[in-house]
């Protein structure tokens, strides 16, 4: 079955740089790729996704890529801002086959002041 | 739109008790996802279904845990007998799956503490 593996798992920038946070899938039929934030206390929420026939996807600060011969996608936040610490999850699906989505292990992000 | 419901947000309990968890969907979304989420082991697929039938249940750790959907607006996951090793934030998502995947809008958790 697919595997998503996330890193890092804890990644500290200081407010106003830009953080990035890299997937790896193991799936090629792999075909959906939503990158969540959850912030204490509450689900997971979708920020951003991206399918596998575009390469790059932005929305305001943020962006994802995605290299599908290299199997890996990434979130990029730029001009980070105190509200954008939470923990991200990246996924990934077989989209048109399945509902079913596999999460990464996480990535907690601290924006220092 | 309420979003996904899910009661109760907080339950503690002795080890050995019968632990139920509800959730309700959001009107017209046809799947139906339980997560489990620790420190140690993140976000797990416990179980999800499709139109009310299951469909992956390899996520459930052991018989003590068991999930139903009787119709479109209602699930429940049954832990019994609970274990302290099952104390975790324990997530329903639902989804409109129209043969392709789309956002998966989660509930606020229920956090179980087994004693």
């Amino acid at each position: 079955g697919e595997n998503v593996e996330q890193h890092p798992s804890t990644l500290s920038v200081q407010e106003g740089d830009s953080a990035v946070i890299k997937c790896t899938y193991s799936d090629s039929a792999s075909n959906y790729f939503p990158w969540y934030k959850q912030e204490l206390g509450k689900g997971p929420q979708l920020i951003i996704d991206i399918r596998s026939n575009v390469g790059e996807k932005k929305d305001q600060r943020i962006a994802v890529t995605l290299n599908k011969t290299a199997k890996h996608f990434s979130l990029h936040i730029t001009e980070t801002q105190p509200e954008d610490s939470a923990v991200y999850f990246c996924a990934a699906s077989m989209g048109d086959r399945d509902d079913k989505i596999i999460f990464g292990k996480g990535t907690r992000l601290h924006i220092l002041p | 739109d309420a979003g996904v419901i899910q009661s109760p947000r907080h339950e503690v309990t002795e080890m050995g008790q019968e632990v139920t968890l509800r959730c309700k969907p959001i009107s017209g979304h046809n799947s139906l996802f339980w997560y489990r989420q620790t420190m140690m082991r993140g976000l797990e697929l416990l179980i999800y279904f499709n139109n009310n039938v299951p469909i992956d249940d390899s996520g459930m750790p052991e018989d003590r845990f068991s999930a139903k959907m009787p119709n479109a607006s209602f699930s429940t996951l049954k832990i019994q007998p609970s274990e302290p090793r099952d104390s975790a934030v324990y997530f329903c998502a639902s989804i409109r799956f129209q043969g392709h995947t789309d956002t998966q809008y989660f509930g606020p958790g229920t956090r179980l503490t087994v004693l």
